[in-house]
């Protein structure tokens, strides 16, 4: 299966300090989604972004599919960041639904 | 709220019992996806079941069974129940019109505790 690596696996941060959290991942996607996973351990969807730029408020996502990445970026940060952001995707060459999930980044942030 | 409901949100159980994770999918979404989330694992695929059909299946134990009923809902069935077997189970549901290619929406999901 596809191999989905983020990094940073930690990044604390002081409240307003803005972050990128990036995602490699090994073969060809059509999908790939960012997931904030609160600390009451609840998967909240950020993004669906197999490809292109969105913007949702303080939160944006780029993924380069061609180049097999895609980045988070977190800017003027709330301590209610603080939790594990996931990226998962979706195998381009399979006709199955599955997901493949990194490891995550946990964010701390300090007020 | 995604839409996605699972009871129980909690369940404490003994070595050897059998427990059933109960899932309801977004209205109109017609694919169910199962995955467990655990320390040593992180996020694993288990079982994705189709207008009732198993439709794929990942890294699920032989003791683990699912289902998907006529009104769409699905249950996971955990047997013989071992303490590695403590996780996070989460149901995420999808419309799975564009075979796969849309967003996967999570339930809350169902802590197990296996004493």
């Amino acid at each position: 299966g596809i191999q989905v690596e983020q990094s940073p696996p930690d990044l604390i941060l002081q409240e307003g300090a803005n972050s990128t959290l990036r995602c490699n991942f090994s073969d060809s996607v059509n999908n790939l989604q960012w997931f904030h996973q609160n600390p009451w351990g609840q998967l909240i969807n950020l993004f669906y972004i197999p490809s292109g730029t969105k913007q949702n408020g303080r939160l944006s996502a780029t993924t380069v599919a061609t180049e097999r990445y895609s980045l988070l970026y977190i800017s003027s940060s709330q301590t209610t960041d603080s939790g594990v952001y996931f990226c998962a995707v979706r195998d381009r060459g399979s006709t199955l639904g599955r997901l493949y999930f990194g490891r995550g980044t946990q964010l701390t942030v300090w007020p | 709220d995604s839409g996605v409901t699972q009871t129980p949100k909690h369940l404490i159980t003994a070595t050897g019992q059998r427990v059933t994770l109960r899932c309801s999918p977004r209205s109109g979404d017609l694919s169910v996806y199962w995955y467990q989330q655990s320390l040593d694992q992180g996020l694993q695929f288990l079982i994705q079941y189709y207008n009732g059909e198993e439709r794929a299946k990942g890294n699920i134990l032989e003791r683990f069974s699912a289902q998907q009923f006529p009104d769409l809902h699905s249950e996971l069935n955990l047997s013989s129940l071992e303490l590695g077997d403590s996780a996070l189970y989460f149901c995420a549901s999808s419309p799975y019109r564009l075979a796969g290619r849309e967003t996967q929406y999570f339930g809350p999901g169902t802590r197990l505790l296996v004493l």
